[in-house]
């Protein structure tokens, strides 16, 4: 099983600032991933899939990089609705397997 | 409207079974892997199961494998999963995701308490 960490746990922003979160995976798993957003009391929603493609109707302040084990999404001027808890997900094999999350506050 | 809702969750002794179904709308069911995802209370994301669009391949995560079983209607636009011998670490929200790889539509959740 692959397992993906995340990196931070909880990052502090303050709205209008650049938010970068990290993900590893345990092995490559080329560009197989992908970052879903949860807010409280709701499912979560697909943002990024193949490592760097936006979902439909994702706006252009989160965007995706990385290959192989390291991934990054970044949000490039936080809004109030992006505070939320961000999940990456390799879908490079079985068992799919997602990190633990980011949640990412305001500071 | 495009959506998935899910219905059957409940409480449960330990050991018992439930079934859950997924009813899908406004998607060619047909066309795609589903699969179920559950999340234990404050807890993250887990892929459980997934179902290719014909049925003819099943994966499950070793944790449920040999208890739980994934199924579909195509003709009721349907998913369902079948879950036996459960256990308290069984209880979570259960989605409903369209994809077998990645998902872009998630049902609300149907919850499933495992207690006695």
């Amino acid at each position: 099983e692959i397992v993906m960490t995340q990196s931070p746990a909880t990052l502090s922003v303050s709205p209008g600032e650049r938010a970068t979160l990290s993900c590893r995976a345990s092995q490559s798993v080329g560009s197989n991933l992908a970052w879903y957003q949860q807010k409280p009391g709701q499912a979560p929603s697909l943002l990024i899939y193949a490592a760097s493609t936006r979902a439909t109707g994702i706006p252009a302040r989160f965007s995706g990089s990385g290959s192989g084990t390291e991934f990054t999404l970044t949000i490039s001027s936080l809004q109030s609705e992006d505070f939320a808890i961000y999940y990456c997900q390799h879908y490079y094999n079985w068992p799919r397997t997602f990190g633990q999350g980011t949640k990412v506050e305001i500071k | 409207e495009v959506q998935l809702v899910e219905s059957g969750g409940g409480l449960v002794q330990p050991g018992g079974s439930l079934r859950l179904s997924c009813a899908a709308s406004g998607i060619t069911f047909s066309s795609y892997w589903m699969s179920w995802v559950r999340q234990a209370p404050g807890k993250g994301l887990e892929w459980v199961a997934n179902i290719k669009e014909d049925g003819s391949e099943k994966n499950y995560v070793d944790s449920v494998k040999g208890r739980f079983t994934i199924s579909r209607d195509n003709a009721k636009n349907s998913l369902y999963l079948q879950m036996n011998s459960l256990r308290g670490e069984d209880t979570a929200l259960y989605y409903c995701a369209r994809g077998g790889f990645y998902s872009g539509l998630w049902g609300r959740g149907t919850l499933v308490t495992v207690s006695s």
